[in-house]
């Protein structure tokens, strides 16, 4: 079965510094995996996805997480941290194409970014 | 293209009660999973709804089922509410194929149960 464990509950950092977010994965397959964030009040957004293609994945937002298989994590970074930044950040796995079944996305508990000017 | 829309947005009943929640997928998305979100469970799955077809169940009691319509729009329904249903439930549609997984979230309900 997957799992995804967040090693940071809440994670504080300030304006302009490097932004580190740590996920372990475990799953039996060659997995995607995920990172969304939500901001307060809000629903989730997709920052980044990993399907097996390139292990170093661009998202939005000056995003970006390493695939490393060998250590299965998923670690989350930016360079420099943004006000805009805090939120909820979870770290998700799916497993690929598995007989059609799509919708069952395994979440991790989140992690809070704080950014302190 | 309008994103997933779930109504309504609050919503607040007392326990005995049943409670109909709604989600609109993104215009051609087949796939609509539901999501419940709470402080100390987190996020866990629901279901997922395929044409018409419920095709993936989580770990949840039978009060909770939904249903999805020709048009894709999903509803999902909470019988004889607790006060432990309390939580922000999220759709969320996809184009269901294998590079397709992505999926996208509506802004979620949040019920609570009194």
């Amino acid at each position: 079965a997957q799992s995804v464990t967040q090693l940071d509950s809440h994670v504080s950092v300030s304006e302009g510094t490097p932004v580190l977010l740590r996920c372990n994965y475990s799953s039996s397959y060659s997995p995607s995996l995920f990172w969304y964030v939500q901001h307060p009040n809000k629903g989730l957004q997709l920052l980044l996805k990993y399907t097996s293609a390139a292990t170093l994945v661009k998202g939005i937002n000056g995003f970006e997480a390493e695939f490393k298989k060998s250590e299965t994590s998923f670690h989350l970074t930016k360079p420099s941290a943004h006000m805009s930044d805090a939120a909820e950040y979870f770290c998700v796995v799916s497993d690929p194409w598995d007989g059609g079944s799509q919708g069952n996305l395994i979440f991790g508990k989140g992690t809070k970014l704080s950014v302190k000017p | 293209k309008a994103g997933v829309t779930q109504t309504p947005r609050y919503l607040i009943k007392t326990r005995g009660q049943q409670v109909t929640l709604s989600c609109s997928p993104i215009s051609g998305h087949r796939s609509v999973s539901w999501y419940q979100q709470t402080p100390g469970q987190g996020l866990q799955f629901l279901f997922e709804y395929f044409s018409e077809t419920q095709r993936n169940k989580g770990n949840f009691p039978g009060r909770f089922s939904g249903r999805q319509f020709s048009n894709s729009r999903s509803e999902m329904n909470v019988s004889t509410l607790e006060l432990g249903d309390s939580a922000l439930y999220l759709c969320a549609s996809s184009l269901a194929g294998r590079e397709n997984n992505e999926q996208f979230f509506g802004p979620g309900t949040r019920l609570t149960v009194l």
